[in-house]
């Protein structure tokens, strides 16, 4: 089975700078990656994806890359606003639509 | 645009007693999916289902059981409710395409004494 690890639990950046947040991965199966934002009291939302036959995309101020050699992918937030303070989730899907989450990192943007 | 509804949002029942909570999504999506987030940890699935009368365990599934009679309905039901089993429950919903987005109801808050 597929296994997505969020290794660092927090990530504070001040506003207007770069956030990255970072995933890995254990499993090198043909599949799906997503990055999910989640406030408290409230479901998660989705910000964006990538297929694992790609390197990069790119969706506004996110940024998603894919380092198949590494099993890493990463999450860019370029600027960073106070509004993006959340909770992130990346998660692993496969075509047969399983879907896993990692634990998730609190960004945290000061003003 | 009604979305994915869950229900009850919040429910405090005891130890040993059979739990239902509801999921009802209004896109005729293929996928369905409970997840349950305890404190500190991420969202760990329990159940899924691919289609009406699908349905496949996930990681935590142990104490659960779900059905899924028509595409729209995707209840899971604690049979003997025990003080573990307080988490925070998402329901899900998915098109059937491959990598499809995911979209989450807001939460059903179950807490067991």
């Amino acid at each position: 089975d597929q296994q997505v690890k969020q290794n660092s639990p927090s990530l504070s950046v001040q506003e207007g700078r770069i956030s990255i947040l970072n995933c890995d991965y254990t499993n090198s199966m043909f599949d799906y990656f997503l990055w999910y934002k989640k406030y408290p009291a409230e479901g998660p939302t989705f910000l964006i994806s990538i297929s694992s036959i790609k390197d990069k995309n790119e969706d506004g101020r996110f940024t998603v890359f894919l380092n198949k050699s590494a099993k890493h992918l990463s999450l860019h937030i370029v600027p960073s606003q106070p509004g993006d303070s959340a909770v992130y989730f990346c998660a692993h899907r496969t075509n047969a639509g399983k879907s896993t989450f990692g634990d998730g990192t609190t960004l945290t943007v000061k003003p | 645009d009604a979305g994915i509804t869950q229900s009850p949002r919040y429910k405090i029942t005891e130890t040993g007693r059979q739990v239902t909570l509801m999921c009802h999504q209004t896109w005729s999506h293929s996928y369905m999916f409970w997840y349950r987030q305890d404190l500190g940890h991420g969202l760990r699935l329990i159940y899924y289902s691919a289609a009406a009368d699908i349905t496949d365990k996930g990681e935590v599934p142990d104490g659960y059981v779900v059905s899924r009679s028509k595409t729209e309905n995707f209840p899971l039901t604690l049979e003997s409710a025990t003080r573990s089993q307080t988490s925070v429950y998402f329901c899900a919903s998915s098109p059937g395409n491959p990598g499809g987005t995911i979209y989450f109801g807001e939460g059903s808050w179950l807490t067991v004494v």
